[in-house]
């Protein structure tokens, strides 16, 4: 069983360059994460969304853009990549809110470092 | 943004020993989770907790929602080497919010 799926898995970047991580899930989930997790920070969510066509700004936005145009994939993107991004990001996806007592499913994470 | 305070930060044990660690917070939660992240890998779900005072168990873990609904606990009996990992609490605060505060993370390294 798939789950979640990020790619890339890992990437490095100049700081300035575009790119776009990719999640995939296929359980039919609604509702979608991107996280980034730092050492000594947890996990802080950036954006999310609760269903085709929608989005969300979580706890740290800023810097990242994000579209839900098809159900399963929830795609993040960097237009002008920073030092301050690198990071590792996950996404994850629950078939019910996080209101109504939904489980997280996370991906294996994408590890991103900006030069 | 708000983080919970999770302790202690890292521990270092010998299997078959006991573990615990816990999670508290300034203000209240609804929910209380616990997650565990094993090296290169996304957190999964070990115990959910809807209810003050709840003390739920999986196989040798148990986890208790505290009384003041500001902290939790998760306990790990008999630990092996496969216990090893990042274990993190998360918090919901109810309502429509769409959101967990993520704990800081307790590193746990279980020598055999």
């Amino acid at each position: 069983n798939a789950g979640v799926t990020q790619t890339p898995k890992f990437r490095v970047l100049k700081t300035g360059q575009s790119m776009t991580l990719l999640c995939a899930q296929d359980m039919n989930h609604e509702y979608m994460y991107w996280y980034r997790q730092d050492p000594g920070m947890g996990l802080r969510l950036i954006h999310y969304s609760v269903g085709e066509g929608t989005t969300a700004k979580g706890e740290v936005p800023d810097g990242y853009n994000v579209s839900r145009l098809k159900k399963q994939n929830f795609l993040l993107g960097l237009e002008s990549a920073a030092p301050s991004q690198t990071s590792v990001y996950f996404c994850a996806s629950t078939l019910k809110g996080l209101q109504h007592g939904g489980e997280l499913f996370f991906g294996e994470g994408s590890r991103l470092t900006v030069l | 943004g708000q983080q919970l305070n999770q302790s202690p930060q890292s521990m270092f044990i010998q299997e078959g020993e006991d573990v615990s660690m816990n999670c508290t917070s300034s203000s209240i939660f609804n929910t209380w989770l616990w997650y565990k992240q094993d090296p290169g890998e996304g957190p999964v779900l070990l115990i959910a907790l809807y209810k003050a005072g709840e003390l739920t168990s999986n196989g040798r873990l148990t986890a208790q929602f505290g009384i003041t609904r500001k902290d939790s606990f998760l306990n790990i009996s008999a630990s092996i080497p496969s216990d090893v990992g990042i274990y993190f609490c998360a918090g919901h605060r109810g309502g429509a919010t769409n959101k967990l505060i993520f704990g800081t993370g307790t590193l746990l390294a279980v020598q055999p």
